[in-house]
């Protein structure tokens, strides 16, 4: 098992731009999420998916868009990139079938908005 | 708003030593309280959990420490090694599978 992937590893934007971070994960889990992680705030959910073609808002949502057409894919997509979008974004899941809470993350997209 | 406050921002700890990170909740529906370990570059990994119903759960050097009266927990790492520095974040959940994250301590380990 490879677990959850993350694509790319770095990028560097431009204010305006858009960008798809890709997020697989090969252990059948019906709930993925995304969020952000900045210094001194923990982790922060943007967006979450509870199963394919289910997706809702979590706690900073504005200014990405997520869509859930696979089990084991969940992109988030940054519309119009801008500086405060600057930070480290991981995806993770879990399998709520088992009644188990543990996420399990991806390595992380270090994202630059310049 | 549901929070979950930790404390310290940053821990530093001699080799052998206890280490120990305090939470504190507001949320008395909250039902799953996980640690959660990050080293640099990498995702968090889930370190240990406790549910409200006990007071303590103990695995290998780490220890869950849970007051539900005071909606406080603990992280206590026993005997802490230099391997053991890292990022250390506890969270919240309320049977909903969506955590609330402190907002993490930096532990280093002084050999």
């Amino acid at each position: 098992n490879a677990g959850v992937t993350q694509t790319p590893k770095f990028q560097v934007l431009k204010t305006g731009q858009s960008m798809t971070l890709q997020c697989a994960q090969d252990m059948n889990h019906e709930y993925m999420s995304w969020y952000r992680q900045d210094p001194g705030m923990g982790l922060r959910l943007i967006h979450y998916s509870v199963g394919a073609g289910i997706t809702d808002q979590g706690e900073v949502p504005n200014g990405y868009n997520v869509s859930r057409s696979t089990t084991e894919d969940f992109p988030l997509r940054l519309l119009s990139a801008a500086p405060s979008q600057t930070s480290v974004y991981f995806c993770a899941s879990s399998d709520p079938g088992h009644n188990s809470y543990e996420q399990y993350f991806g390595p992380g997209t270090r994202l630059t908005v310049t | 708003q549901q929070q979950v406050k930790q404390s310290p921002q940053s821990l530093i700890v001699q080799k052998g030593g206890i280490s120990i990170i305090n939470c504190a909740y507001e949320n008395t529906a909250f039902d799953y309280f996980p640690w959660y370990q990050q080293f640099p570059g990498k995702g968090p990994a889930l370190l240990i959990a406790i549910r409200p119903d006990v007071s303590e759960k103990k695995e290998g050097r780490f220890t869950i420490s849970f007051n539900k009266s005071a909606k406080q927990f603990s992280l206590h790492i026993m005997d802490s090694q230099p391997g053991d520095s890292a990022t250390y974040f506890c969270a919240a959940s309320r049977s909903n599978y969506q955590l609330i994250w402190g907002a993490g301590t930096k532990l280093i380990i002084k050999p």
